[in-house]
């Protein structure tokens, strides 16, 4: 079975800094997928960035960027000029394909809770 | 802007009540998900449909009936709840197939049961 371990329960940044958030994983898998997804208080889950294991490039999408160390199982997040809006927690998260690719599983962390202070 | 849509945003419920939370998706989507998740902790995983059958169970109780009447509608029926059962329900969807999967969620549904 894959963990999803996010060892930060809580952070806070200033606005306009970076800020890493931390997760690691276990798998005997060698084909997945690795999220990160942003909830803010309204619930919604929202996708924040997605890296595919087979990539060694890490993923970057505006200002969130991921450092994927594949050997190490780890997966982090950086969110730079952080804003008021990036307030939220925040859930790594495992991806497995099953069936033979008609669905998919998704294992999250415990979530790590990001506080952006004005 | 979520493209997958959730209905009602909030319900209360009886314990003896019969309600339904529904949900869509116009993506082109062949795999729909139910997940429950409880305050301050992550999504738990309920049931998996894929291609309108039901794929995966995750031992969820009976009172917890799942529906998938085509490829764009996911349906819980909900009968006989318990306090316990009062949560927040997302819906997501994903693409079958080998590449470039991603599950998208919508905004939930809470659920009170009284």
């Amino acid at each position: 079975a894959q963990t999803v371990t996010q060892s930060q329960p809580e952070m806070s940044v200033q606005e306009a800094e970076t800020v890493t958030l931390s997760c690691t994983y276990d798998t005997s898998e060698n084909n997945y997928y690795l999220f990160w997804y942003k909830q803010p208080p309204s619930r919604q889950m929202i996708l924040v960035i997605r890296q595919e294991a087979y990539k060694q490039q890490n993923a970057t999408e505006n200002r969130f960027s991921v450092n994927f160390q594949k050997a190490a199982k780890s997966f982090s997040l950086k969110i730079s000029d952080s804003q008021l809006g990036d307030t939220a927690m925040y859930f790594c998260a495992f991806m497995k394909q099953l069936g033979g690719g008609s669905n998919y599983k998704l294992t999250f962390g415990k979530g790590t809770l990001l506080t952006v202070n004005p | 802007d979520t493209e997958v849509t959730q209905t009602p945003k909030h319900l209360v419920m009886g314990m003896t009540n019969k309600k339904s939370l529904k949900c869509e998706q116009h993506m082109g989507h062949r795999a729909m998900y139910w997940y429950k998740q409880k305050a301050k902790k992550p999504p738990e995983l309920m049931f998996v449909y894929s291609y309108e059958k039901l794929s995966i169970n995750e031992s969820v109780p009976s009172r917890f009936s799942p529906e998938c009447p085509n490829s764009s509608l996911l349906n819980l029926h909900l009968h006989a709840l318990q306090p316990e059962d009062s949560a927040l329900y997302l819906c997501a969807s994903s693409r079958t197939g080998q590449t470039g999967n991603t599950i998208y969620f919508g905004e939930g549904s809470w659920l009170t049961v009284v």
